[in-house]
């Protein structure tokens, strides 16, 4: 079945150093990944998206790798700050699937100053 | 910035009780979705609209849940009767499509806890 995971619960940093949070996907037919951010109490809150044509996009401070012969996703954030502290999740979404969205556990981020 | 409203934001209930929670999705999102999320996992879809219509309840506990969106707008999902097990965060997101590209973006949500 359709399944979205995380190598790492937890990864902790220190203010200004690069993190990469990972997630493993199982579902070929996925087109479409998300990485969200949720602070405690709030929803998640969208960082950015990536579609199966390309393998990297970049945002703000933030790039999505996507590397579809091993079904893995990267979310790289640089010069992290304590305000990134929260859990991450990864989602993926299939091609023909109503735009549903599945969701791996997550990562949570910490960041010491 | 427009963003998705939920109420109420916490709900304690006792088991056996009736409990409905509120969704207004961004204006002009066609595409609205509640999840169940329990602490500690990524949230869970329950029910996805397009506009008006159901186009995914497949793991809504349908022996209890219900969702409508009668004008294709405002949403509201009800839960009789609750059972502990339904203690979560009880989350509404929307989305309109384009190019390719349909972020979700979340409400809130609503704390539940059912004692």
């Amino acid at each position: 079945g359709e399944s979205v995971g995380l190598h790492l619960p937890t990864l902790s940093v220190q203010e200004g150093d690069n993190s990469i949070i990972n997630c493993a996907y199982s579902n070929s037919a996925s087109d479409y990944f998300i990485w969200y951010k949720q602070e405690s109490g709030k929803g998640p809150q969208f960082i950015i998206d990536i579609r199966s044509n390309m393998d990297k996009r970049q945002g703000q401070r933030v790039t999505v790798l996507l590397n579809k012969t091993v079904k893995h996703l990267s979310l790289q954030i640089a010069a992290t700050q304590p305000g990134d502290s929260a859990v991450y999740f990864c989602a993926e979404s299939a091609r023909g699937g109503f735009q549903k969205l599945v969701f791996g556990t997550g990562t949570r981020l910490l960041v010491s100053p | 910035e427009a963003e998705v409203a939920q109420s109420p934001r916490y709900k304690i209930t006792e088991k056996s009780q009736a409990v409905a929670f509120w969704c207004d999705p961004i204006s002009g999102h066609a595409t609205l979705y509640w999840y169940r999320q329990i602490l500690g996992q990524g949230p869970e879809l329950l029910v996805q609209f397009q506009d008006e219509s159901v186009v995914d309840d497949s793991q809504l506990p349908k022996d209890r849940f219900s969702a409508e969106r009668l004008k294709g707008v405002d949403s509201t999902l009800k839960i009789q009767p609750a059972e502990l097990g339904d203690s979560a965060m009880y989350l509404c997101a929307s989305s309109q499509p384009a190019g390719g590209r349909y972020e979700q973006y979340f409400g809130p949500g609503t704390r539940l806890t059912v004692t």
